[in-house]
């Protein structure tokens, strides 16, 4: 149980161009989703938080408008990077934290989408 | 406000051998400690968690982790080494039962044949 997958694994687009990742919960409810991002060698910075059916919450120095994040349902969030430029390229990790009172102290992660702008 | 550090960037062991990889955390509260591993272009997998029940903790694939209170520690330990536990591996610290975690820098773990 508690399995997060990630769509795609991986993508390569153009600079200018927009790249919508979805993360879903496929077997329980996600309240809260989170969005990370790892640049190579090093650890996992978070970029926002997103509630269902609210607006998502964002760290200091990530930019809304260019990383557009939509959790409409319990299962699904989404991330959309806007007019991507090459230092936007990363790997992109979500993770989903379920209902609290089921396993309330973890969040369960998906496996990454590695996002390459030429 | 809460932090954590792992000490070293690189470990390398031969198979067969104890791995020890450190960790330091910091925080205002009572604190729920986490080690995740990520093999190379992979998501992370919980190894285990320290959530204020037992201090020493058994994970999978044979890791367990010590909670110290006193030294603000939660080092994590294998007493032999195999080649698939090449990896990185990840401390983790959360204060507020998992709604933001906060990742140490990542410990590079090289096991030699």
């Amino acid at each position: 149980g508690a399995v997060v997958s990630q769509h795609p694994s991986w993508v390569i687009c153009k600079s200018g161009t927009s790249v919508k990742i979805e993360c879903r919960s496929l077997d329980f409810q996600a309240t809260t989703m989170f969005w990370y991002r790892q640049f190579p060698k090093q650890s996992l910075m978070l970029m926002a938080t997103s509630n269902e059916g609210s607006k998502a919450t964002y760290e200091q120095g990530v930019e809304k408008d260019k990383f557009l994040i939509n959790h409409a349902s319990l299962t699904l969030s989404t991330l959309t990077v806007t007019s991507a430029h090459p230092e936007d390229s990363s790997f992109y990790i979500c993770s989903a934290r379920a209902f609290p009172g089921d396993r309330p102290n973890e969040q369960f992660f998906g496996p990454g989408t590695r996002l390459t702008v030429l | 406000a809460q932090s954590v550090t792992q000490l070293d960037s690189h470990v390398s062991v031969s198979e067969g051998t104890p791995v020890l990889l450190r960790c330091n955390y910091s925080s205002s509260y009572s604190p729920s400690l986490f080690w995740y591993v990520q093999h190379p272009n992979k998501g992370l997998q919980l190894l285990l968690k320290y959530t204020s029940a037992a201090t020493l903790v058994k994970g999978i694939n044979g890791f367990e982790a010590e909670f110290k209170k006193s030294e603000t520690s939660f080092h994590l330990t294998k007493p032999s080494a195999h080649m698939s536990d090449a990896a990185e591996y990840f401390c983790v610290v959360s204060e507020n039962a998992g709604n933001m975690l906060t990742f140490g820098g990542g410990t590079r773990l090289m096991v030699k044949p």
